[in-house]
């Protein structure tokens, strides 16, 4: 069965610095992930997806991800934090093959403080 | 070129009522999905319609019924509402590979 974990219910990060958001995932053959951001009151947003090719995988607002395989991760990564990227992050996998839906993580909050 | 859209952004049921929300696909989309998250969780998949039929169900009691209109379009039904269906209830339509969300509609069962 598909799954995700993120094992940081809190992450806090200085203005300016780099941050990261940790997502690690099991899955039956290869997998499909992506993340999305949530503000508060809000539907979830798109930032980026691992599908197939490079590890290294760059999406909106100048996040990135980087997807390792023999770790089974796919952290959320960006290089200089703002206080705007203060949201609630989620971690998602696709369901088995011929299945669309998505299996979330129970989401990171991140607080970058200025 | 107009996102996922929701309706109504509120609602306040009481236990046992019935209710109905909406959910317009993103342009050119026409598989909807319908996801619910509680407090302090991530979103769990409910069901998903494609050519309006149900092709997929997560875990969730036959009291959550769903419908797709011939222009994509769909409606969530929760029947016997219980004080733990209060949730956000998300719509997606999805894309090529990645799946895109509406606002959400807060329910809340008093």
């Amino acid at each position: 069965a598909q799954s995700v974990a993120q094992p940081e219910d809190q992450v806090n990060v200085a203005e300016g610095n780099p941050l990261t958001v940790k997502c690690t995932y099991s899955v039956s053959g290869n997998p499909y992930l992506f993340w999305y951001v949530q503000y508060p009151n809000r539907g979830l947003q798109f930032l980026l997806k691992y599908i197939t090719g490079d590890n290294l995988v760059k999406g909106s607002y100048g996040f990135e991800a980087e997807f390792n395989k023999s770790q089974t991760s796919f952290h959320l990564k960006k290089p200089s934090a703002l206080v705007s990227d203060s949201a609630l992050y989620f971690c998602a996998v696709k369901g088995q093959t011929g299945a669309n839906n998505l299996f979330f993580g129970t989401g990171t909050r991140l607080t970058v403080i200025p | 070129d107009a996102g996922v859209t929701q309706s109504p952004t509120h609602l306040i049921k009481t236990r046992g009522q019935q209710v109905t929300l909406r959910c317009s696909p993103k342009s050119g989309h026409d598989t909807v999905s319908w996801y619910q998250q509680a407090l302090g969780q991530g979103p769990q998949f409910i069901f998903q319609y494609y050519e309006e039929e149900e092709r997929q169900r997560g875990n969730f009691p036959d009291r959550f019924s769903g419908h797709q209109f011939p222009n994509y379009s769909s409606e969530l039904n929760v029947n016997a509402l219980l004080l733990g269906d209060s949730a956000l209830y998300l719509c997606a339509s999805r894309g090529s590979t990645e799946a895109f969300f509406g606002q959400g509609t807060r329910l809340t069962v008093v």
